[in-house]
Order: structure tokens, then sequence, then C-alpha cells
């Protein structure tokens, strides 16, 4: 199979300040990893795709600068929220995909709250 | 923009009967569909997947149907167990070229089984 694993799996901070999400690939190198969001209810919207060894490709809408993503290595891409505000408060999932296997693995989310 | 959407935002189905759970694509050009199983809290779980050069596909007690004319999509579980209790997603993909593409969740269906 395949295994993702996302730290931490919840968080909380201050207003103003940045968290950093980890995502790694435990059994496979991934050249490619997404980052989804999810508001409570609601379904997974695509944030950002991250590129091993290359700048990250955002969806239209999200910011950049605020949401900075990091794929050093063919196993971790790391998400940054910087300047968190409460509006940030979400849940965030990575996914990628190991050759030869069905489908795309998901973490098991990180659920930030910023107070 | 093409997006992925979902007939019933709710299911409720009695323990052992069969449950359907339906999704309606828009981009004619997607060539892969998942379906993905969420529990409260955590990330998606794949459950199943079809490719658009098929039209069934059938997994333990799971079964994906595609119909690319009418771009419907639907999931069959057989004798419904408690816990297939959770919130159901397909996703649709662009595999064309080669690249792993990313996936356009649908809004979910909440699947609630009573005993």
């Amino acid at each position: 199979g395949a295994v993702v694993s996302q730290h931490p799996s919840w968080v909380i901070c201050k207003s103003g300040t940045s968290v950093k999400i980890e995502c790694r690939s435990l059994d496979f190198q991934a050249t490619t990893m997404f980052w989804y969001r999810q508001f409570p209810k609601q379904s997974l919207m695509l944030m950002a795709t991250s590129n091993e060894g290359s700048k990250a490709t955002y969806e239209q809408g999200v910011e950049k600068d605020k949401f900075l993503i990091n794929h050093a290595s063919l196993t971790l891409s790391t998400l940054t929220v910087t300047s968190a505000h409460p509006e940030d408060s979400s849940f965030y999932i990575c996914s990628a995909r190991k050759p030869g296997v069905y489908g795309y693995t998901f973490g098991s989310g990180t659920r930030l709250t910023v107070v | 923009g093409e997006s992925v959407g979902l007939h019933l935002p709710t299911l409720s189905v009695q323990e052992g009967d069969n449950s359907i759970i339906n999704c309606a694509y828009s981009n004619s050009a997607s060539d892969y569909f998942i379906w993905y199983k969420q529990e409260s809290g955590k990330g998606p779980q794949f459950i199943i997947d079809i490719r658009s050069n098929m039209d069934k596909r059938q997994g333990q007690r799971v079964t994906v149907l595609l119909n690319k004319t009418v771009k419907h999509l639907s999931l069959q579980i057989a004798a419904t167990q408690p816990g297939d209790s959770a919130v159901y997603f397909c996703a649709e993909n662009s595999q064309s070229g080669g690249s792993q593409g990313n996936l356009i969740f649908g809004k979910g269906t909440k699947l609630s089984v009573k005993p």
C-alpha cells in the first residue's frame, strides 16, 4: 500500500503566529504532493500542488505568501500558515500518489484552530 | 469553472439495505474517478476507482458505475453496515498527457445507517 503521515493532528495557535504542518510519504517517494483545506461540513478544496525541488503551484485565490509550501525532499512537504488568523481555522489535509497504487493516499489531516 | 457535484447531500438507510450515492461531473476531459469515505476528523479513505474506459467496477461490497454519456458516477454499497456511516466524496482527475494531475472533489454525501 501507500502511507502518508501528517503531523500534527491538531494544533491551537494564537493570532499572528505561524504554524507548520508536515506531510510525509512513508513507504514511497513523492515528487508531487497536494494540499487541501476543508471547512466543516464542506468538501475538500485544493490549495496547492507541492513539487519537489521547485515552486509550488497555487490554486486561484490562495495566497502563496500566507500559505508557504516547501517540498525539499522526495518524502516531505510542509505547509506553513503564516500570521494566522481565526479565519484560517480549518482542517488541512495532504495527499500523494504512489506509483502503481490505486488512487491518491491522504494524510490523517491537521485540525488548526487559531485563537 | 468545471466541477463535480452530487445529487443528494444526505442519505439515511436501514442496516442491511443497499445504498446508492450519486455524483455528477462536468469535465468531459476527466478520465479517472475515485470514491472516498471520510469519517469525522479523519482524512479521506480510498474506496474504489474507475477509469473512463470502463463503465463498471466492483470491489468488496461496493460497485462503481460510470455513465459517460450523462457524466454520472454512482457508488453502490451492498448490505450497508453501521460502520459505513460517513461522508462519501467522488473525485475526478484528468491524467491525460501522463501527468498526475490533481483531484477535484464533489460536495459529499453523508450516509447514515440506522440499526
